[in-house]
């Protein structure tokens, strides 16, 4: 029920490419999905979240796409660069606490 | 702000001895988290503290691993005895709300 499930384990994309990362949830409490991006020898960094109440976030090159009753979410990285090469993690939670629960994470290489 | 500062960032100890790993949370954040990850069991949160009170410990291993704040800019992590099964990087992170932001983390191996 508290579970973030995560797909792929890892992903190897063309520069220019399209990278799609999938989360689901059981747990309909949750209320808040941040993505997470975590580079070598680095603490995990907030890369972009997103709430129930839209279907899709966009910040630059990262969209947030959302589908409440499908219960998922995923992340696309639109014309993917190398230095986006890094593993990637959802999370979720609800609003009545600070923890995170996370995914089992993404590694990323995109290739030149 | 410098974020969180977590020291130290290695540490290599044999066996059975005492590893203590310190955080320094951004000033203004209210919650504080400990997290451990390896390859094989991911990114594992092992207790929170909020205003420096703990939560959530259900995450602790085992009574090995006990954790402190106390003061709202100071937390320890303390393993005692260590094994070489608590290698592992750890990461602390603080929150003013819900975005949680993580310090570089101290590497642990214990031979």
């Amino acid at each position: 029920q508290q579970q973030v499930k995560q797909s792929p384990q890892s992903l190897i994309v063309q520069k220019g490419g399209i990278s799609i990362i999938n989360c689901a949830y059981e747990n309909t409490a949750f209320d808040y999905f941040p993505w997470y991006q975590q580079f070598p020898g680095k603490g995990p960094a907030l890369l972009i979240a997103i709430r129930p109440d839209v279907s899709e976030k966009k910040e630059g090159r990262f969209t947030i796409s959302f589908n409440k009753s499908a219960k998922q979410f995923s992340l696309h990285i639109m014309d993917s660069q190398p230095g986006d090469s890094a593993t990637y993690f959802c999370a979720a939670s609800t609003g009545n606490t600070d923890k995170l629960i996370f995914g089992t994470g993404t590694r990323l290489q995109v290739f030149p | 702000d410098a974020g969180v500062i977590q020291s130290p960032r290695h540490e290599v100890t044999e066996m059975g001895q005492e590893v203590t790993l310190r955080c320094k949370p951004i000033s203004g954040h209210n919650s504080l988290f400990w997290y451990r990850q390896t390859m094989m069991r991911g990114l594992e949160l092992l207790i929170y503290f909020n205003n420096n009170v703990p939560i959530d410990d259900s995450g602790m291993p085992e009574d090995r691993f006990s954790a402190k704040m106390p003061n709202a800019s100071f937390s320890t992590l303390k393993i005692q005895p260590s094994e070489p099964r608590d290698s592992a990087v750890y990461f602390c992170a603080s929150s003013p709300a819900l975005e949680q932001y993580f310090g570089p983390g101290t590497r642990l191996t214990v031979t």
